[in-house]
């Protein structure tokens, strides 16, 4: 089965600084979206691109895709202390609504 | 609008026994999931359903796990008897018929097995 899977990086970074992370999976998808978890909290829904989209903003959140090579990125601008979570993509296989979730990327922005 | 609860929000139980653990979706959400994240691995998908109906069940570990939906409303997921490798995060999704990708997640509840 298919499966989002980020890059397996920590990334720690000063405030006000921007952050960027990257999600691959390996088959076709209706859309991929992107999770924040923050410490002993639950999934909060970031944003969905769906697979005819190519980039797509929501506040301080750039998301891309590239069904080509079967990829995304999360650019987050400007971070704040606050965005210090665990970020995680998801992808759906085509034609059910199970979601594939990668191992996520832990993002510590430092104040 | 309320959001996704789940209860309760840590159990720890000795192996051997039952917990039961519950998903009350967001009002009017027809599909309601659930997924766990076991230590140190992704969070994978556990079943669907679609108002009381199973859906998908294909990534339900065990006979030792049963989700119920009676009515439609609320699930629940009893794991009976609970082993050591059930340890993790159990979480919640429902969504909207006409948007089901896009999923609105519990805070989880943190299962913990001694």
């Amino acid at each position: 089965s298919q499966q989002g899977e980020e890059d397996p990086q920590a990334l720690s970074i000063q405030e006000g600084e921007n952050a960027t992370m990257n999600c691959s999976y390996k088959t076709s998808i209706n859309n991929l979206q992107w999770y924040r978890q923050n410490s002993g909290r639950g999934l909060v829904h970031l944003i969905l691109i769906r697979s005819n989209e190519r980039e797509k903003h929501s506040g301080r959140l750039r998301v891309t895709l590239d069904t080509s090579k079967k990829s995304s990125s999360l650019l987050i601008t400007a971070s704040r202390a606050a965005d210090t979570a665990s970020y995680f993509c998801a992808t759906d296989d085509y034609g059910n609504n199970r979601l594939a979730f990668g191992k996520g990327n832990q993002v510590v922005v430092i104040p | 609008e309320a959001g996704v609860t789940q209860f309760p929000s840590h159990s720890v139980i000795e192996k051997g026994q039952t917990v039961t653990l519950r998903c009350d979706p967001i009002s009017g959400h027809d599909n309601l999931y659930w997924y766990r994240r076991v230590m140190g691995k992704e969070i994978k998908f556990l079943l669907h359903f679609v108002k009381e109906s199973k859906q998908d069940e294909s990534g339900m570990p065990n006979n030792r796990f049963l989700a119920e939906r009676t009515g439609g409303t609320y699930s629940t997921l009893k794991v009976q008897p609970a082993e050591l490798e059930d340890s993790g995060v159990y979480f919640c999704a429902s969504s909207y018929s006409g948007r089901a990708n896009e999923q609105y997640f519990g805070p989880g509840t943190r299962l913990t097995v001694t």
